[in-house]
């Protein structure tokens, strides 16, 4: 059975720092993985969509990784912002049908 | 542009009472359509998905049932609420094939049972 991990649960920075969100699956047969950000009581915005052929990809100031044989993905922010402050949660594709497997989410604050 | 609409956006219902939640979306031609329902403490998980009109594939056994009567409407229903049924409940859409697409979630609906 799939699971998907986030670590750390929350986090809180100052503005201006780069950091990373990780995130871990158990079984290494996915068909892609999704980043989203969601803001309080709000739906789910898609950040990144990564193949399960693809290391990386980039979007801005994000940049997400896949390791797949390792079961890990990372979501890199540069130069964080007040305005990143959201969950963000890390979803998978386990195989071909439309379901995706979520972890809990990462918070993220970003203080001014 | 493709745009999702979930209504209601909140909703107080008493337990027992029925349930009838909508999504539908524009600019696109036979999506594939989710319904996830995120409660507290146990993540987003997904209820139904569809393929096309009259297509409803069950992933959790519970008290809720999804129809979809046009390409891009899809509904949500229950006869009886239970408390458990709370919760926020994000429709989806996709374009086929399932494989390699990403999902787009619309702004959710807030249901409380009381």
């Amino acid at each position: 059975k799939q699971e998907v991990t986030q670590i750390p649960a929350a986090l809180s920075v100052p503005e201006g720092e780069n950091l990373v969100l990780n995130c871990s699956f158990t079984d290494s047969a996915i068909y892609n993985l999704q980043w989203f950000r969601q803001d309080p009581g709000k739906g789910l915005t898609s950040l990144l969509l990564i193949q399960s052929s693809q290391r990386e990809q980039t979007s801005g100031r994000l940049n997400a990784s896949l390791d797949k044989s390792s079961g890990r993905s990372t979501l890199y922010i540069a130069a964080s912002q007040p305005g990143d402050s959201a969950t963000y949660l890390c979803a998978v594709r386990p195989g071909n049908t439309g379901k995706l497997i979520f972890g809990q989410g990462t918070t993220l604050q970003v203080k001014p | 542009s493709q745009t999702i609409h979930q209504w209601p956006a909140t909703l107080v219902q008493p337990v027992g009472s029925p349930l009838s939640l909508e999504c539908t979306v524009e600019g696109t031609s036979n999506p594939n359509l989710y319904w996830y329902r995120q409660a507290a403490g146990r993540g987003l998980q997904l209820l139904f998905y569809s393929v096309g009109i009259g297509q409803i594939s069950s992933e959790v056994p519970q008290n809720l049932s999804a129809s979809r009567p046009q390409d891009r409407q899809f509904i949500l229903s229950s006869k009886k609420l239970l408390l458990s049924d709370s919760g926020f409940y994000l429709c989806a859409w996709s374009v086929p094939p399932f494989s390699g697409l990403e999902q787009f979630f619309g702004p959710g609906t807030r249901l409380t049972v009381l």
